[in-house]
């Protein structure tokens, strides 16, 4: 398996508090991106990133932030959670931009009370 | 943006059966359709991928099609296994800096 690991595996918290998940690796990958999986609707891209410091939307990125300052580190916040945001989050690195193989981390489970 | 539409949702089969997922696009411009393949409460893993210069590629059980005038492409899994079961995603990507579009998904269960 790729070296990448999230942080936390499972997290329980209220409505209204800030939350940031953590995703690392260690392959030295450029691109890294955060996804949500739920029930029906697959696996929905949320921010990605191209290298340090560059970042950018993805589909569903409303109620939250990212970022990267280092390129093994790749920081999911919620700002507020709601309970739309409980949720399995994935991390994801590639080597090449949207046309290779997404190495995925475990996922980090999320419910927001 | 990219639409992946996927189906079926959920697709049940006897061992050794041939099983076949669809996936329909809708960026003409989508030019890479891998499928990924997830057990249950492990990661995703990429399974086979497709090119849009190519229009069917092998390896062993699984194989994939591709017909960019209609705008879809298949996973098609052969002599299917009870280890197959897992859920099955097809996704699309321009490149660049168009993310991969992931269809919803397809449960494969594959009965002894």
């Amino acid at each position: 398996d790729a070296g990448i690991t999230q942080s936390p595996r499972h997290k329980v918290t209220e409505t209204g508090t800030p939350v940031t998940l953590r995703c690392h690796q260690t392959e030295n990958h450029r691109y890294m991106y955060w996804y949500r999986q739920d029930p029906g609707h697959g696996l929905r891209l949320i921010h990605y990133s191209y290298g340090v410091k560059d970042t950018d939307k993805g589909e569903v990125s409303d109620g939250y932030s990212v970022s990267r300052s280092k390129t093994e580190d790749f920081l999911l916040t919620l700002e507020s959670a709601t309970s739309s945001q409980t949720s399995v989050y994935f991390c994801a690195i590639s080597d090449r931009p949207n046309t290779g193989e997404l190495f995925f981390g475990e996922g980090s489970r999320l419910t927001v009370l | 943006g990219e639409n992946v539409e996927q189906h079926p949702s959920t697709l049940s089969v006897q061992e050794g059966d041939s099983a076949v997922i669809k996936c329909t696009y809708s960026d003409s411009a989508s030019n890479y359709f891998p499928w990924y393949k997830q057990e249950l409460g492990k990661r995703p893993q990429l399974i086979i991928d497709i090119r849009s210069n190519v229009g069917e590629k092998k390896d062993q059980r699984i194989a994939v099609t591709l017909n960019k005038t209609a705008k879809h492409f298949s996973l098609h899994i052969t002599e299917t296994q009870p280890e197959d079961s897992a859920v099955y995603f097809c996704a699309a990507s321009t490149g660049g800096r168009r993310a991969l579009t992931f269809g919803s998904g397809t449960r494969l269960q594959v009965q002894p």
